[in-house]
């Protein structure tokens, strides 16, 4: 059962415009989110977090949006770079069982020049 | 430099072959971890570690075991190697839980048994 859910495998933008990667939990006790970006070749690096106290919280060109009601959290990155091309995880985490982190599937993002 | 290594980078073994994946790291976490990255499903948690001694089940623990009797290394046991263990294992380290501390990864290894 797949808590955490990335529903589009990939994603393609052209250079300097917007990239929007969306995640879906299912798990309604998860209430901190983290976004991983992953090259080739490497391990996953951290990325931008959220609480659930809060609703969108931004880093330079990186916004991570949540909506608890939708069980539902995206990450913007404005404006897209050819370096953002990666993979994106998002991972859920609840305070019960803080030691595990619950991973999506991944999102495949290129961005064109 | 902060980092979590692993080894080897690759490796292919027959099935039933034990085998070991090494795990280091020089940040003084207490907290470690190991996942398996496979196509369509993600990372998925294999076993993770607390402190030194302190270790349990992830979700996906089955024909692995591990061990933390030194803070900075947790290696990842396959004791009898199946095909359905071919994948990508990333080990992990954070100075706190891993909810709300970054945790760091080390650049993998991919197994293949054949």
């Amino acid at each position: 059962d797949q808590q955490v859910k990335q529903n589009s495998p990939s994603l393609s933008v052209q250079e300097g415009r917007i990239s929007i990667l969306n995640c879906d939990y299912t798990n309604s006790m998860f209430d901190y989110f983290l976004w991983y970006k992953k090259y080739p070749a490497e391990g996953p690096t951290f990325l931008i977090s959220i609480s659930s106290i809060k609703d969108k919280n931004e880093d330079g060109r990186f916004t991570v949006f949540l909506n608890k009601s939708a069980k539902h959290l995206s990450l913007h990155i404005v404006p897209s770079q050819p370096g953002d091309s990666a993979v994106y995880f998002c991972a859920a985490s609840a305070e019960q069982g803080a030691q595990k982190l619950v991973f999506g599937q991944g999102t495949r993002l290129t961005i064109n020049p | 430099e902060a980092q979590v290594t692993q080894n080897p980078r690759y490796l292919i073994t027959v099935t039933g072959k034990k085998l070991t994946v090494t795990c280091s790291q020089n940040m003084n976490h207490e907290y470690m971890s190991w996942y398996r990255q496979d196509p369509g499903l993600g990372l998925r948690q294999i076993y993770y570690s607390m402190n030194v001694e302190v270790t349990d089940k992830g979700d996906v623990p089955e024909g692995y075991k591990v061990s933390r009797k030194e803070k900075r290394n947790f290696p990842l046991i396959l004791e009898s190697p199946s095909p359905n263990q071919t994948s990508l294992y990333f080990c992990a380290s954070s100075r706190g839980s891993f909810r709300g501390t970054e945790a760091f990864f080390g650049q993998g290894t991919r197994l293949t048994v054949v």
